[in-house]
């Protein structure tokens, strides 16, 4: 079946420093990864996204990392800062049918960075 | 330009009750996703509309129904609710034809007593 899940519930970091968040996937189907923040009292952000055919794609501060060797995903942050603080989730899904279809999330991964 | 919105922010039923969810997409958006998240997980999919019908489901039981209206807006609706539906409930909307970010609201906090 299809599942996402994360290695590391927690992860603590000092400001300035880089942070890694890792997924495992078991679907290799899936079209797309998206890596999700959620602060507490609010809806999932998206942040970023890589598409299947693709190993690595920058955004502002954050890399997406894909190993479709291993089933791996990765979040890299760069220069975290306290606002950075909070759960981080990946989620994979398929471009069929409308938009990105349905999302399959993983459990989370809680960041906290102390100043 | 509103983002995706949703009513209402925190509700309290008792069980074998019956509630009803609204959402209102992002301006541009067609296509509207809920979500159920219980604490301390992430989000499970409920299900889709685009273009007034339900386009995919997750595994949830019938009891969860939705609707669409022709303003995009959306209504989630869960009947003889049961403790176990107790969850923050997302709405998400996208614009349709594939591979475009699906975007939040804020949810819905429901408790079911």
């Amino acid at each position: 079946g299809e599942s996402v899940g994360l290695h590391l519930p927690t992860l603590s970091v000092q400001e300035g420093d880089n942070s890694i968040i890792n997924c495992a996937y078991s679907n290799s189907a899936s079209d797309y990864f998206i890596w999700y923040k959620q602060e507490s009292g609010k809806g999932p952000q998206f942040i970023i996204d890589i598409r299947s055919n693709m190993d690595k794609r920058q955004g502002q501060r954050v890399t997406v990392l894909l190993n479709k060797t291993v089933k791996h995903l990765s979040l890299q942050i760069a220069a975290t800062q306290p606002g950075d603080s909070a759960v981080y989730f990946c989620a994979e899904a398929n471009a069929g049918g409308t938009s990105y279809g349905k999302l399959t999330f993983g459990q989370g991964t809680i960041l906290t960075v102390h100043p | 330009d509103a983002g995706v919105t949703q009513s209402p922010t925190h509700l309290i039923k008792t069980r074998g009750q019956q509630v009803t969810l609204r959402c209102s997409p992002k301006s541009g958006h067609d296509t509207v996703s809920w979500y159920q998240q219980a604490l301390g997980q992430g989000p499970q999919f409920i299900f889709q509309y685009y273009e007034e019908e339900e386009r995919q489901r997750g595994n949830f039981p019938d009891r969860f129904s939705g609707h669409q209206f022709p303003n995009y807006s959306s209504e989630l609706n869960v009947n003889a609710l049961l403790l176990g539906d107790s969850a923050l409930y997302l709405c998400a909307s996208s614009f349709g034809t594939g591979g475009n970010e699906q975007f939040f609201g804020p949810g819905t906090r429901l408790t079911v007593l």
